[in-house]
């Protein structure tokens, strides 16, 4: 199973700040994701990457950017806070192999902006 | 495009009792099929996986499912469940050969004494 790390677990911020959502994975999976989860809701492909200098628009439209510089490491990023930005991010890796790609999770971001 | 239906908002079963989760799921082909289970505040783990072959497949914590191509369904079961086990469950689908994800509304499981 991957081991995913994401920080920081919680943010509490106020609107108009930039901020970055950190994520990091050790399994040298190529493939990276980012999801947006509202309470009580299903998970919202937001962002993805195949791998290094690879980044792709998800389903959801977000007005937050990523970046892909290193295998490992995949941040999230939002110039400018607002309130509507409010959620929880999760960010998953997964590597094809046998036949079979699965996605595995961070722990999550929940963002709250004021 | 793929959609996932999860019928069941909410389900309270007594602890000890058995569970069944429901999960459709619309597409073209056979799909790849998952269940995570996410416990408050935390992100998703995987509980268990369908791609090819046997139709039964089981999971961790005593969980298991079932494709039913015919019913376009992979409904998620466990005989005996435990006061442990009250978390949300979401079922995915992905396109055959392709890994994005598409997530159910997912089921919130309450566990009674």
């Amino acid at each position: 199973e991957a081991d995913i790390y994401q920080t920081p677990r919680y943010l509490v911020i106020g609107t108009g700040k930039k901020i970055t959502l950190e994520c990091s994975q050790t399994m040298g999976h190529d493939k990276m994701y980012w999801y947006q989860q509202d309470p009580g809701m299903e998970l919202h492909l937001i962002h993805y990457s195949y791998g290094v200098n690879s980044t792709e628009k998800g389903d959801l439209s977000s007005e937050s950017t990523v970046s892909r510089i290193r295998t490992e490491h995949f941040p999230l990023t939002l110039e400018s806070a607002r309130p509507s930005h409010t959620s929880q991010y999760l960010c998953a890796s997964s590597e094809y192999s046998g036949g079979e790609d699965t996605q595995y999770f961070g722990p999550g971001t929940r963002l709250t902006v004021l | 495009a793929q959609s996932v239906t999860q019928p069941d908002i909410h389900i309270t079963v007594s602890e000890g009792a058995s569970l069944e989760l429901r999960c459709n799921y619309s597409y073209g082909a056979t799909p790849y099929l998952f269940w995570y289970v996410q416990s408050p505040g935390q992100g998703l783990q995987l509980l268990l996986k369908y791609f090819s072959g046997d139709t039964l497949v089981q999971g961790i914590k005593g969980f298991e499912a079932e494709f039913k191509r015919s019913q376009s369904s992979f409904n998620l079961r466990k005989p005996s469940v435990h006061w442990s086990d009250a978390a949300e469950y979401f079922c995915a689908v992905a396109p055959f050969g392709n890994e994005k994800l598409t997530f159910g509304t997912g089921t919130r499981l309450t566990i009674i004494p």
